[in-house]
């Protein structure tokens, strides 16, 4: 069974680094990309970066400056770090197993950006 | 990047009742359209993949169509637990969109 699981701090403060670690079971980090995707509160999907099976990289371009996204294939761990964070980056932030069309999902983990 | 229009932002519906929901892509997206639902306090889930095709275990009322630029979602007798917000995806070219979604609500 095909698990995705976030984890992170809940509050980060502006201006800081957020970084976020997505866990899976049930499935090869070489033979699968995972993505990152966020939902602001009350607000729509945002799809922000991949990182491919070949451990290569996409970003989305409203963000690609200040998002990193790697893995450490011997722990099933995909990473996520984004910079200079604003009160506008405050979402629940999901890893997904593939790029679209995406049948598994995390249950999310809630980041709110504040002083 | 390409922007996905969806429509209507709400929808009103009865249940039973078949209804469709729009998204429109600013340019062609081939078939590389995907259709989620999401339920408040939930990830959302796949319904449709490839803007037609379906997925195990998605309930047979819910079916895809279009290509390019215009696409439709139809729910055949809407049921109460399908009062949601719809997304669509596109995976044609990077950065894959979504659509600012469509909320059923009960009228």
């Amino acid at each position: 069974q095909v698990q995705l699981k976030e984890s992170g701090p809940g509050l980060v403060q502006p201006s800081q680094t957020l970084s976020l670690t997505c866990t899976v079971s049930g499935l090869s980090l070489t033979s699968n990309s995972v993505s990152w995707i966020r939902q602001p509160p009350g607000k729509g999907l945002e799809w922000m970066g991949v990182i491919w099976s070949n451990g290569g990289t996409d970003y989305n371009s409203a963000i690609k400056s200040r998002l990193s996204i790697s893995r450490d294939t011997s722990k099933s761990q995909v990473f996520l770090k984004m910079n200079s964070l604003q009160t506008e980056d405050t979402a629940m932030y999901f890893c997904a197993r593939g790029s679209m069309g995406i049948r598994g999902w995390g249950q999310g983990v809630m980041v709110t950006v504040s002083s | 990047d390409v922007v996905l229009t969806q429509s209507p932002a709400t929808l009103s519906v009865t249940p039973g009742e078949r209804i469709s929901l729009s998204c429109r892509a600013s340019e062609s997206v081939d078939t590389y359209l995907h259709w989620y639902q999401q339920k408040p306090n939930e990830s959302p889930r796949l319904l449709i993949k490839y803007a037609s095709q379906s997925i195990s275990g998605i309930p047979s009322r819910f079916s895809g169509s279009g290509s390019g630029t215009d696409f439709t979602l139809s729910i055949n007798g809407v049921e109460l637990e399908d009062l949601s917000i719809y997304y669509c995806q596109q995976g044609n070219s990077l950065p894959y969109t979504f659509g600012a979604g469509t909320k059923l609500e009960l009228k």
